[in-house]
């Protein structure tokens, strides 16, 4: 079974605007951390924000937030007036087994394309 | 912090050849990565270290592929002999102990041919 699931292979979004990349995942494991990376077209992978299974605060950085729903499992990432910049391919990851596991799973991706 | 350095940016090679990727983490980092990104299957986790201790290579694909980790500022993938179906994009990142994400490498694009 996937252990992280992102349903939306492409989104396109108007700059300016919000756009939500949904992620969900899967674990027994009480405490992991959920993460989201963004991967530009010249292919370096970015760390963009952190939650803690334990966070009780939804974690935000910048223009990036994430809308953690612990009992239905999910992870989004909500990206908050969309710049041309922010076009990338978008991963969602997992670590389970904090703070020594090391079992770091990744999702397949989403990639947003921001429209002038 | 120069981050983490992979090298080279891009490499090229005739099937057979063997080919060595490099990676030096960030300093201070206890734990380092390798991955491969295919188009097919994604980030793929290849094998970790911690302290410059294989811990998991569950993830390396056969024997061809070996990777070492002489000291605590340098590692080293090797694929011998390569083969086109390795042709993929192989990132390193680092984490330290105490955090939970990980800082990558800008990633080496391998072609085989």
């Amino acid at each position: 079974a996937q252990k992280i699931t992102q349903t939306q292979p492409g989104m396109f979004v108007q700059e300016k605007e919000a756009v939500t990349l949904d992620c969900t995942y899967d674990t027994s494991d009480q405490s992991y951390g959920l993460f989201w990376y963004k991967q530009p077209s010249s292919g370096e992978m970015i760390f963009l924000i952190y939650q803690g299974s334990y966070d009780e605060q939804n974690a935000t950085e910048g223009r990036y937030s994430l809308n953690f729903q612990k009992a239905r499992k999910s992870a989004n990432l909500v990206i908050s007036a969309s710049q041309l910049g922010d076009s990338a391919m978008y991963f969602c990851a997992m670590r389970e087994g904090l703070p020594t596991g090391q079992n770091f799973v990744f999702g397949p991706g989403t990639r947003l394309s921001v429209l002038p | 912090d120069a981050g983490v350095i992979q090298s080279p940016r891009h490499e090229v090679t005739e099937m057979g050849q063997e080919v060595t990727l490099r990676c030096k983490p960030i300093s201070g980092h206890d734990y380092l990565f390798w991955y491969r990104q295919t188009m097919m299957r994604g980030l793929e986790l290849l094998i970790y270290f911690n302290n410059n201790v294989p811990i998991d290579d569950s993830g390396m694909p056969e024997d061809r592929f070996s990777a070492k980790m002489p000291n605590a500022s340098f590692s080293t993938l090797k694929i011998q002999p390569s083969e086109p179906r390795d042709s993929a994009v192989y990132f390193c990142a680092s984490s330290p102990t105490e955090n939970y994400g990980y800082t990558f490498g800008s990633g080496t694009r391998l072609t085989v041919v």
